[in-house]
Parts: structure tokens; sequence; C-alpha cells
């Protein structure tokens, strides 16, 4: 979508590298968020952050690390890939942390571990 | 804590039919509910939102309705097309919780002429 981007689109890395994926947004939201997609998981919580430099887990975090130095851009690390987080990647962003505001998503990162 | 159930697919319907797609969730307060869909190849992209009970989402032709007492969101869409074939994703979503939101699994719609 137009005002947030993700790189690579697709990566191919080995077992035991480390890798970072990125999420730029040009909307100036608060919030970002990074999601993983699987067959039969629908897209579960990584990591989320709510301003520069605030970050938290979420659901599925072992393994991940995350930083946000300026608004518009939201780093996802896999310290050291496994083959368990090959996966599509999603970025999401939100306006408000508010219940009425939904989610724009970034086109996604399909990373394979090999 | 929040979860969102959604009926299995592949479904699988003729161009014109009637579609209906199951959701319901469980969540500990008032959560806003949202409709999501994929195209192949693309990020999900939002179709419709309600925020409170017997509210209704609309887009597209597509619509929803915020059913409290029976903890649903179903989605519907009275003719559909062969564009229309994707991933359907309902989500739920609480104030007061960083803006996170809780997804189902995803329905897979196919569409044939």
């Amino acid at each position: 979508d137009a005002g947030i981007t993700q790189s690579p689109r697709h990566k191919v890395t080995e077992t035991g590298t480390p890798v970072t994926l990125r999420c730029h947004q040009t909307e100036n939201h608060r919030y970002m968020y990074w999601y993983r997609q699987d067959p039969g998981h629908g897209l579960r919580l990584i990591h989320y952050s709510y301003g520069v430099k605030d970050t938290d887990k979420g659901e599925v975090s072992d393994g991940y690390s995350v930083s946000r130095s300026k608004t518009e851009d939201f780093l996802l690390t896999l310290e050291s890939a496994t083959s368990s987080q090959t996966s599509v990647y999603f970025c999401a962003i939100s306006e408000s942390w508010g219940p009425n505001y939904g989610y724009t998503f970034g086109s996604g990162t399909r990373l394979t571990v090999v | 804590g929040n979860s969102v159930t959604q009926m299995e697919g592949p479904v699988t319907l003729s161009e014109e039919a009637f579609l209906t797609i199951n959701c319901t969730y469980t969540a500990t307060g008032y959560p806003s509910l949202f409709w999501y869909v994929q195209y192949p190849g693309e990020g999900l992209q939002l179709l419709l939102k309600a925020t409170k009970a017997d509210d209704k989402g609309s887009n597209k032709g597509f619509e929803a309705t915020y059913r409290k007492e029976t903890t649903s969101f179903h989605l519907e869409k009275g003719s559909v097309q062969v564009s229309d074939s994707a991933v359907y994703f309902c989500a739920l979503s609480e104030g007061g919780n960083a803006g996170k939101s809780t997804f189902g699994d995803g329905t897979t719609l196919t569409v044939k002429p």
C-alpha cells in the first residue's frame, strides 16, 4: 500500500545467520506492528511499537528483536535464523491505539531459512 | 485472552452466489471487529469494520453485523464475483491494548465463472 513499504520482498538465508527486515512508513503513524503469517495460524504478533524507542513483545517474540529509532522505520531482526522462522512477515501501521482504528499493511517479506 | 474463530475453508462458489463466512470471537471487554481481505501476493487490506454492538459495517457489497449476544461478526455478500477470490480474515481489537489486533486463521474463497 502507498505509505508503507517493506524490504526486502523476498529473502533466502542460511540457518544461524542474522537477518534484518525493514518497514518504512510515510504516514507519520505512531503505532507499528510486526506479524508473521503461517498456514493454519493466521497472523501472529511478534513485536509492536507505540513510539520512537518504545517497543514491546507480542505472542511469538522469542528469537526476534526490534528497533525503532525514527518514527518512520521499524526494524525486525532475527538474531540467529532458524528453519521455524521461515514465514511471510507483515508490517502494519495504525493511526491510533483506539479500538476503532484498523491497520494498513505492507506487502510482506517472504523469508526462507535453509 | 482474546480469540477469533473463522469457518474453515476453502470455500468455492459460482459467480453470483451468496457468500457467508462465519466469524465468532472471545474477548474480555468490548472490542471493535474487522474484516480484512488478502489478494494473492499482497498484504491485507481493511474491508470493513464495526465498533459497537448492532453496528453494520459495509464496503464493496460486503457487509457484517456486530452481534454481541452471539459474539459473531459474519461476513456476507449477495452476489460474488470472480474478482472476490481472496483470503478473508476476521479480527478484533480492544482499546487500551496498544491497538493490538487478534486475527482468525483466514478463509480462502474461490469464485468460479
